[in-house]
């Protein structure tokens, strides 16, 4: 059982934004602004996408955001394109001094 | 640019163990700590644990404990995962990934490696 909670899918037409919830409690992703996004095609390794909560890596389109409030962060897709029909997780640090992932949100363009 | 690329697809038995192999390139080795995290197949990512190539401290996730075993050797960049007394629900694919020195995130990935356990 993942120790954070995603919508198992989301879906957008192209054009649209979408948002990706990620709720955690007190321990995780409330306690530090160290909640990340990773991006998977299916047969792929995964993308870090955004770290910190809301920084993207260099490379990665500015069409993905981040942000967090309280125990729950979220992604932002916007200008939604059927490149981006992957699955994404989101991840955070913990107080017990490890990580722990969210089960993973399938986002499908219309 | 960063590269780690791990050992072969591998094929075991319940109760034995597997070692999985992730070399470095690109980047000093001991300024980035390595992950191992896993994915059952049609499943979700799972972090195992990880290594720091400076000092080779190691922390693992409490499911792991006593099962895994990581380790490195900085001669050739190359971290190692060992994981002991296989049961089907350990196929999966391995993946290591890099954090930076405490950015608490999964930078670099390797290209993963299929373990599977079947009798």
């Amino acid at each position: 059982q993942s120790a954070l909670t995603q919508p198992a899918s989301v879906s957008g037409s192209p054009g649209q934004s979408i948002t990706i919830s990620c709720t955690g409690t007190s321990g995780d992703v409330g306690a530090y602004n160290s909640v990340s996004w990773y991006q998977q095609h299916p047969g792929t390794a995964p993308k870090l996408i955004i770290y910190s909560v809301n920084k993207r890596p260099s490379g990665v389109s500015n069409r993905f955001s981040g942000s967090k409030s309280g125990n729950t962060a979220s992604l932002i897709i916007s200008g939604l394109q059927a490149e981006d029909e992957a699955d994404y997780y989101c991840s955070s640090y913990t107080r017990n001094i490890s990580f722990v992932f969210g089960p993973g949100t399938a986002v499908t363009v219309l | 640019q960063v590269q780690l690329i791990q050992s072969g697809a591998e094929v075991k038995k319940p109760g034995a163990s597997v070692k999985v192999s992730c070399k470095a390139s690109g980047y000093t080795f001991t300024n980035y700590l390595i992950h191992w995290v896993r994915q059952a197949p049609g499943q979700g990512l799972e972090w195992m644990g990880v290594i720091n190539p400076a000092d080779m401290n190691t922390n693992r996730a409490q499911k792991f404990q006593g099962r895994v075993t990581l380790t490195a050797d900085t001669s050739i960049n190359t971290v190692y995962m060992d994981l002991s007394s296989l049961t089907s629900e350990d196929t999966a694919v391995y993946y290591c990934t890099t954090e930076l020195l405490y950015a608490h995130n999964f930078e670099h990935w390797g290209q993963g490696t299929v373990v599977s356990v079947s009798s």
